[in-house]
């Protein structure tokens, strides 16, 4: 089973920040929290990950509470093509390759 | 720097043929996983090489499926006798091993194999 929980759906009007949470409360100190995203009849797009610190790419920001219970993506300013449904994933960090989790995400839909 | 890439991108069969989808991974990525998801859930993993070994099958993964990386490049996922339970997309994904100590590979997906069993 996942091990994350995220709102079945979002709302973001275009040109706003998108802010979605995720809840990992059983966390453990050597796993990483990875956003992937999956935009209708695609495969998924891996979008950002991180361990303890705030981290930020080109395509968004994750926000990771100091206790690391819950982490936000932030997609700065939506844009219609950033409809899709949002994974939130919770990875051990380790040399063997292991296998993504994903739960059912967050539909979120960018409206104009 | 091409992306990991699927063929065929649609597959319609009748129950009980055989089908076979390749994956070709991302040049120079060491790793390949195959997943499958149905309409409205999240992909589902199926198994994962290392190189040209297989070393962790998921128990979704019936004696009916069979995966093969001879050569460590690119990768062949088949079904035999297919069922209309089978109709999906599968994914196949690939990653890079990173150094001793170091975060754990990211896997970067194909668009997928949509499976349609008649």
């Amino acid at each position: 089973d996942a091990k994350t929980t995220q709102p079945t759906s979002m709302d973001c009007a275009e040109g706003r920040a998108a802010n979605l949470p995720c809840n990992h409360s059983t966390i453990s100190g050597n796993e990483y929290v990875y956003w992937y995203r999956q935009i209708h009849s695609q495969g998924p797009q891996y979008i950002i990950h991180g361990l303890k610190n705030n981290e930020t790419n080109e395509m968004a920001s994750l926000i990771i509470t100091e206790d690391r219970k819950s982490s936000t993506l932030i997609l700065p300013h939506a844009t219609l093509r950033d409809t899709a449904v949002y994974y939130c994933i919770v990875r051990v960090a380790n040399q063997a390759g292991t296998a993504l989790i994903f739960g059912k995400g967050t539909t979120l839909s960018v409206s104009s | 720097d091409t992306g990991v890439s699927q063929n065929p991108r649609h597959k319609i069969t009748k129950r009980g043929q055989n089908v076979t989808f390749r994956c070709d991974p991302i040049s120079e990525h060491n790793r390949l996983y195959w997943y499958r998801q149905t309409l409205g859930q999240g992909p589902e993993f199926l198994t994962y090489f290392q190189n040209e070994a297989q070393l962790e099958k998921s128990r979704l993964l019936s004696d009916r499926f069979s995966a093969e990386r001879p050569k460590g490049s690119f990768s062949t996922l088949e079904i035999q006798r297919t069922e209309q339970g089978d109709s999906a997309m599968y994914l196949c994904a690939s990653s890079k091993s990173t150094l001793a100590g170091g975060p754990t590979d990211t896997q970067y997906f194909g668009p997928g194999t949509r499976l349609t069993v008649l």
